[in-house]
């Protein structure tokens, strides 16, 4: 049974480079969703989406930052034109259904430089 | 909007002492999870209550869901220092909504 995937762990970006961020969720769960934290600090919720759909983008970036979560394959957090304070450390979470249970992966840890 | 807010933000406690955090929302749950995530690591599900009112416990930690849905508390007795980390909750509130987290409690334990 293997939990929610996330690769790669650290990514490190020039100023202006493209990030993307891959979350493969629990087999079977087809809600996933996105959550920033930075060094001490809470998680910030970003976007929840259902599988092709974005369900809640409220936390996310108008700017430079999308997220999907295609039929096939694992959800991706893209993040355009990045700058220093987009480095934070980047979980995705997956659950079975609305509002359910959350199972986190291990993080992506983003430094732009 | 939905805002759950958690304190204390720090905790710092002697090894055996016990130790609360406090979670309070701005509206009514309709469930409340708790969370642990280690220093570095990555959030751990703990336990989910459902009920007003409800009770729930895992050894040394206590978990309760106030009467009218808003509020939560976790207890640790006799802390060690395995339970070094940040808990954190989570409430959940409207369908279509992901859950709201709070922004958690550090608990540090001196030996």
């Amino acid at each position: 049974n293997a939990g929610v995937m996330q690769n790669p762990r650290h990514l490190v970006r020039r100023r202006g480079q493209e990030a993307r961020l891959r979350c493969s969720p629990v087999k079977g769960h087809s809600h996933v969703y996105w959550y920033r934290q930075l060094p001490e600090e809470g998680l910030k919720f970003m976007v929840y989406l259902q599988k092709e759909n974005i369900i809640d983008e409220s936390g996310m970036p108008k700017e430079r930052f999308s997220a999907e979560f295609p039929k096939e394959g694992p959800s991706i957090l893209r993040i355009q034109q990045v700058v220093r304070g987009d480095s934070a450390a980047y979980f995705c979470a997956s659950s079975p259904g609305q509002g359910q249970v959350h199972y986190f992966g291990s993080g992506t840890r983003l430094t732009v430089v | 909007g939905q805002q759950v807010m958690q304190i204390p933000q720090y905790q710092h406690v002697q090894e055996g002492e016990d130790f609360t955090t406090y979670c309070n929302s701005s509206t009514t749950l309709s469930n409340i999870q708790w969370y642990k995530q280690r220093p570095g690591g990555h959030p751990v599900f703990l336990i989910q209550l459902v009920k007003s009112g409800e009770v729930k416990k895992q050894k040394r930690l206590t978990f309760q869901f106030g009467e009218a849905k808003k509020n939560s508390s976790l207890h640790i007795t006799a802390t060690q220092t395995t339970d070094v980390g940040t808990y954190f909750c989570a409430g959940g509130g409207q369908a279509g909504t992901a859950l709201i987290f709070g922004k958690g409690t550090t608990l540090s334990v001196s030996s």
